[in-house]
């Protein structure tokens, strides 16, 4: 069964810290990588789509890289508006597969 | 603007149905592909089924499959979830969200850039 392994499931960091978020696929698939940011209570936000392309109005502190099976988001100069979970998703094709999620705390 | 809006959630006992609605409004529903995808309290996000653009094509995630029908009605810009035998472990947040595109035999993959706010299921004896 595919598989997407998220990485890690929670971090605290300070403001002002670069963060990175790992995602893992069990099968490589191109590009098609999604990440999604969901504060407590809220929908999720897609901030990152075609594994490195910022959505409009997401700030640029923001980004994603990698290809195959392999992705990372980064957080540079975390704020506290910040505090999420954080999902990656490939949809490549159907069924959508997610990851378990990233708590993103400040320290 | 492009607005998803679920509703049909509620409290139910195991065993029972529900049917859950989306309406999509702010843009043309018969060009997407639309998902229902779930959420557990204080778990993740877990795709549930899809349904192509046109409804020719049906998904289903192997443990809804048989229980769980996904339909839509595009001339009334509207996304349907059919629950059947409920049980304790479908208790989630529904989301509906917007998928990949197809206009004018062109097709294009997309991530979903706009979701639904969520109706809840509730099953409990």
């Amino acid at each position: 069964d595919f598989q997407m392994t998220q990485s890690p499931s929670s971090l605290s960091a300070s403001v002002g810290d670069t963060v990175t978020i790992t995602c893992r696929a069990s099968q490589g698939f191109g590009n098609y990588l999604a990440w999604y940011q969901q504060k407590p209570g809220k929908v999720p936000k897609l901030l990152i789509y075609a594994a490195s392309t910022l959505q409009s109005g997401v700030p640029s502190r923001f980004s994603g890289a990698g290809s195959g099976t392999d992705f990372t988001l980064t957080i540079s100069s975390l704020q506290p508006e910040d505090v999420a979970t954080y999902y990656c998703q490939k949809y490549d094709n159907i069924p959508w597969a997610f990851g378990q999620g990233t708590r993103v705390e400040i320290k | 603007q492009v607005q998803l809006v679920e509703s049909g959630g509620g409290v139910v006992q195991p065993g029972t149905s529900l049917r859950l609605s989306c309406e999509a409004s702010g843009f043309t529903f018969s060009h997407y592909a639309t998902h229902w995808v779930r959420q557990a309290p204080g778990k993740g996000l877990e795709w549930v089924a899809a349904i192509s653009y046109d409804a020719s094509r049906t998904y289903y995630a192997d443990f809804v499959k048989g229980r769980f029908t996904i339909s839509r009605d595009n001339s009334q810009n509207t996304l349907f979830l059919q629950m059947n035998s409920l049980t304790t472990e479908d208790t989630a947040v529904y989301y509906c969200a917007r998928g990949s595109w197809c206009i004018g035999g062109r097709c294009g993959l997309m991530a979903s850039d706009y979701w639904g706010q969520g109706t809840l299921v509730t099953v409990s004896s």
